[in-house]
């Protein structure tokens, strides 16, 4: 069964610097990943896809990821962190035999300290 | 404007009355999926639908109904509400399924309290 494990529910920056979430998951086929952003009070958005083309994958707002098969993970970086960053990040996994099941983490929540 | 629509936004109902939420996307999208979010759950997959008359359960599909009669609109039914359905839900679409270039939009969220 496919599943993904968000490390730390928490995360909390400085203005400026290095912005890095983690994601790990588990799927018995080649997965396709995602990370969504939440903002306050709002409906998710896609900030990047990992669909089994380029392992480093750039998304919208600086952020980018890279897909590594050997460490079943998906970590997410943005080299810069800007306090309009604050937010609620999910990392999801699909199984790319079914593309219509999307599983998600639990969420991490970024704090941008000024 | 493209958009996914919920309805109602909000809703506090009691227990075992019928309710439906609706959802409707103007984007002639294919693929159409709802969820429920709870905090430190993440959000969940209940009902998924490829296609026109196409439905297929997600994790969590217990308690709740979905159809797909017209491409438009995917409507999320809980034919007898209990507390533990509590929670905000999504419904979101995308052109074809997860695997297309296409993302997912969302719309708004529903906030729903039985009680």
């Amino acid at each position: 069964a496919q599943s993904v494990t968000q490390l730390g529910s928490h995360v909390s920056v400085s203005e400026g610097a290095l912005v890095l979430l983690r994601c790990n998951y588990s799927s018995s086929v080649p997965p396709y990943l995602f990370w969504y952003v939440q903002y306050p009070n709002q409906g998710l958005q896609l900030l990047l896809k990992y669909t089994s083309a380029a392992t480093l994958v750039k998304g919208i707002n600086g952020f980018e990821a890279e897909f590594k098969k050997s460490e079943t993970s998906f970590h997410l970086t943005k080299p810069s962190a800007h306090m309009s960053d604050a937010a609620e990040y999910f990392c999801a996994v699909n199984p790319g035999s079914n593309t219509g099941k999307l599983i998600f983490g639990q969420g991490t929540t970024l704090q941008v300290k000024p | 404007e493209a958009q996914v629509t919920q309805n109602p936004r909000y809703l506090i109902t009691v227990t075992g009355k019928k309710l439906t939420v609706t959802c409707s996307q103007n984007m002639n999208h294919e693929y159409m999926s709802w969820y429920r979010q709870d905090p430190g759950l993440g959000l969940r997959q209940i009902y998924y639908s490829m296609n026109v008359e196409v439905t297929d359960k997600g994790d969590v599909p217990e308690g709740y109904k979905v159809s797909r009669k017209e491409k438009r609109n995917f409507p999320l039914i809980l034919e007898s509400p209990s507390p533990n359905q509590t929670s905000l839900y999504f419904c979101a679409s995308s052109y074809r399924g997860l695997g297309s270039n296409q993302p997912q939009h969302f719309g708004d969220g529903t906030r729903l309290s039985i009680l």
